[in-house]
């Protein structure tokens, strides 16, 4: 089956960019998502279509996808943005999530 | 306001059932296909079913294929998760979502979550 990895841990100071990454084999040719998942709280969209952002999410929320590799880049990240992060694709009619990376701001 | 609504989530013994429902509003919901997600405490997301708009496409994930059932009522803008002979790796919150693909198809992105109902499967 199908299988997208993703570094358990990533850490950033306030400020920097955080890039957080998600391989899976020939992920490029597909559609890539991502999800913020914060303590307690559903699952909120951020970027969809490897690139577009929802309605209501800041612009330093950015992403991109080829070969292998989906990229979720955060600009100048700031406290609020601590959270668990996932990827997600469809492969043959099925849904596939990362592992979640915890970003952590400090 | 567009809003997913789960309930139907419970204690339940090691190979009973349980229905979970999700009742949507705030959009047309015939137009969008329906997933279920789950996340097991203390882990990450896991995809588990999908249904099209039409309710005529179904897929599952194999942890809950020839177990689980996803259906859905367009005229109560309902979808259900039907879940038999459960186990405890089972257990875990279960989120209703919609997906924004094309017209009815699957394989969009998840753009609106519920806020989940928990299963716990245990004697």
């Amino acid at each position: 089956s199908y299988e997208l990895t993703q570094a358990p841990s990533v850490s950033v100071s306030p400020g920097q960019t955080a890039t957080i990454t998600c391989s899976g084999d020939e992920l490029g040719d597909k559609y890539a998502s991502w999800y913020q998942q914060k303590p307690g709280q559903s699952p909120l969209l951020v970027i969809y279509e490897d690139r577009m952002r929802p309605s209501g999410i800041p612009d330093r929320f950015s992403g991109s996808n080829s070969g292998n590799t989906a990229t979720l880049t955060i600009s100048g990240t700031q406290a609020m943005d601590e959270a668990d992060y996932y990827c997600q694709a469809w492969d043959s009619n099925t849904g596939v999530f990362g592992g979640g990376t915890r970003l952590t701001v400090l | 306001e567009v809003q997913l609504l789960e309930s139907g989530g419970g204690l339940v013994q090691p190979g009973g059932s349980l229905r979970l429902s999700c009742r949507a509003s705030g959009f047309i919901f015939k137009n969008y296909a329906m997933t279920w997600v789950r996340q097991a405490p203390g882990t990450g997301l896991e995809w588990v079913s999908a249904i099209s708009g039409g309710g005529d496409d179904t897929y599952y994930a194999d942890s809950g294929k020839g177990r689980f059932t996803i259906s859905r009522d367009n005229s109560k803008n309902t979808v259900h998760l039907q879940m038999n002979s459960l186990r405890g790796e089972d257990t875990a919150v279960y989120y209703c979502a919609k997906d924004n693909g094309a017209v009815g198809a699957t394989g969009g992105a998840f753009d609106i979550w519920g806020q989940g109902t928990m299963v716990t499967v245990s004697s």
